[in-house]
């Protein structure tokens, strides 16, 4: 079966850098990505990574390994407001997008 | 303004009822998605529309039924529901299924 692992919660302080993972198993794979969703509201597109590496926007990074199947989230300069559920998602060999669970994101000041 | 809208944003259904979530974009996108969305689940694929006029199924189909007539709108029907249909019913639209996807803001759904 496809699988998405993610861990269900972390905390991490303002101003600090914290590290959200996520591991798959799919059938194929053709790109990752990572959404915010704060509490009661939609979900919104952070980034997305097809290859291997790091892709870097702003305060946040996206890392890519396909020979492990994983990827993390990096959150750099926290503020209050990165306080929300982080979604990984990976589109599979039918181009469907299959969601992990979510890691919800306590910052505490 | 553009993007993706849902209606309505709550309902509270009697089991058994019909009931239509709507969802309209105007983003010109092709690929329209219905999602539920549970405590402890990620987010679970019910139907999915690449294209006008073409609708597929998704991970948890049973229970619903979509139609896409044309680019914009793709409404979600709940043919006779049941409690276990309770959950945020999200639509979502992407250009094509090699990019990212919008989501409306989601309508709350509760079968009593």
């Amino acid at each position: 079966g496809q699988n998405i692992d993610q861990p269900t919660e972390m905390t991490a302080t303002e101003g600090a850098i914290v590290q959200i993972n996520c591991t798959y198993q799919t059938s194929g794979f053709n790109g990752l990505f990572w959404y915010q969703q704060h509490a009661g509201e939609a979900p919104t597109f952070l980034s997305y990574n097809v290859l291997d590496g790091l892709e870097e926007k702003g305060r946040f990074s996206s890392f890519l390994s396909r020979s492990k199947g994983y990827s993390y989230l990096l959150l750099k300069e926290l503020q209050m407001k990165d306080s929300a559920s982080y979604l990984c998602a990976v589109r599979d060999s039918n181009y469907q997008l299959i969601w992990g669970a979510g890691t919800k994101l306590i910052i505490k000041p | 303004i553009a993007g993706i809208t849902q209606a309505p944003t709550s309902q509270i259904l009697a089991a058994g009822r019909r009931m239509t979530l709507r969802c309209t974009q105007d983003m010109r996108h092709n690929a329209m998605y219905w999602y539920r969305q549970d405590l402890g689940l990620g987010l679970r694929l019910i139907h999915y529309s690449n294209t006008a006029g073409t609708t597929g199924k998704g991970e948890v189909p049973d229970g619903y039924s979509v139609s896409r007539a044309n680019t914009d709108d793709f409404p979600l029907t709940l043919a006779s529901a049941v409690p276990s249909q309770t959950s945020v019913y999200f639509c979502a639209s992407s250009d094509n299924s090699n990019t990212e996807a919008f989501f409306g803001q989601g309508t709350r759904l509760t079968v009593v």
